[in-house]
């Protein structure tokens, strides 16, 4: 049971590449998620996924886009990446009495 | 909307020190409340919930109650460890189901 796992682990992109962040969870949970991690400004959501074949803007959703490929994976992807977007992301997964288990990130430096 | 304000840190305490790390939030409804803490290098782990006023979360010799009247949820240990090194962050989950996340403080704690 590895819980939910992320990759790749860390990632460097020159500004307008693109990239897929991977994410699984195998614990049959329904409710996944994208989260960022600022210096200084806690997690925000970037997208949600509450069931397969669904999802659903957070607080920070510009320059992303997810897919939910099944119950077990969701992925981010940032089609054209901009500094701003340098971060580390985190994916989690939500058990049916709501708490949420997280990933171990993924470290994103945009130059 | 909601909000969640943590203690700015960073915090250095020595071996066997008491602490504090204060919350305060802001948020419509009566919301559930937690503290999830990150050890280097990993996501985030659930350390303790409270789910209604007046009730106390703990977990690992840690303590925080919901205080209702005074909007807090402030973190509380007798006796840190070394091993409690770590960031930690107060959080909240609204009537919209989602969490929403205080700016984290960094605990060091020295032998």
């Amino acid at each position: 049971n590895a819980g939910v796992t992320q990759t790749p682990k860390f990632q460097v992109l020159k500004t307008g590449q693109s990239m897929t962040l991977q994410c699984a969870q195998d614990m049959n949970h329904n409710s996944m998620y994208w989260y960022r991690q600022d210096p200084g400004m806690g997690l925000r959501l970037i997208y949600y996924s509450a069931s397969e074949g669904t999802t659903d803007k957070g607080e920070v959703p510009n320059g992303y886009n997810v897919s939910r490929l099944n119950k077990r994976e969701f992925s981010l992807r940032l089609e054209s990446a901009a500094p701003s977007q340098t971060s580390v992301y985190f994916c989690a997964s939500k058990d049916p009495g709501d708490e949420q288990y997280f990933g171990p990130g993924t470290r994103l430096t945009v130059t | 909307g909601n909000s969640v304000t943590q203690m700015e840190g960073p915090v250095t305490l020595s071996e066997e020190a008491f602490l504090t790390i204060n919350c305060t939030y802001t948020a419509t409804g009566y919301p559930s409340l937690f503290w999830y803490v990150q050890y280097p290098g990993e996501g985030l782990q659930l350390l303790l919930k409270a789910t209604k006023a007046d009730d106390k979360g703990s977990n690992k010799g840690f303590e925080a109650t919901y205080r209702k009247e005074t909007t807090s949820f402030h973190l509380e240990k007798g006796s840190v460890q070394v091993s409690d090194s770590a960031v930690y962050f107060c959080a909240l989950r609204g009537s919209a189901r989602q969490l929403t996340f205080g700016s984290g403080t960094q605990l060091t704690v020295l032998p």
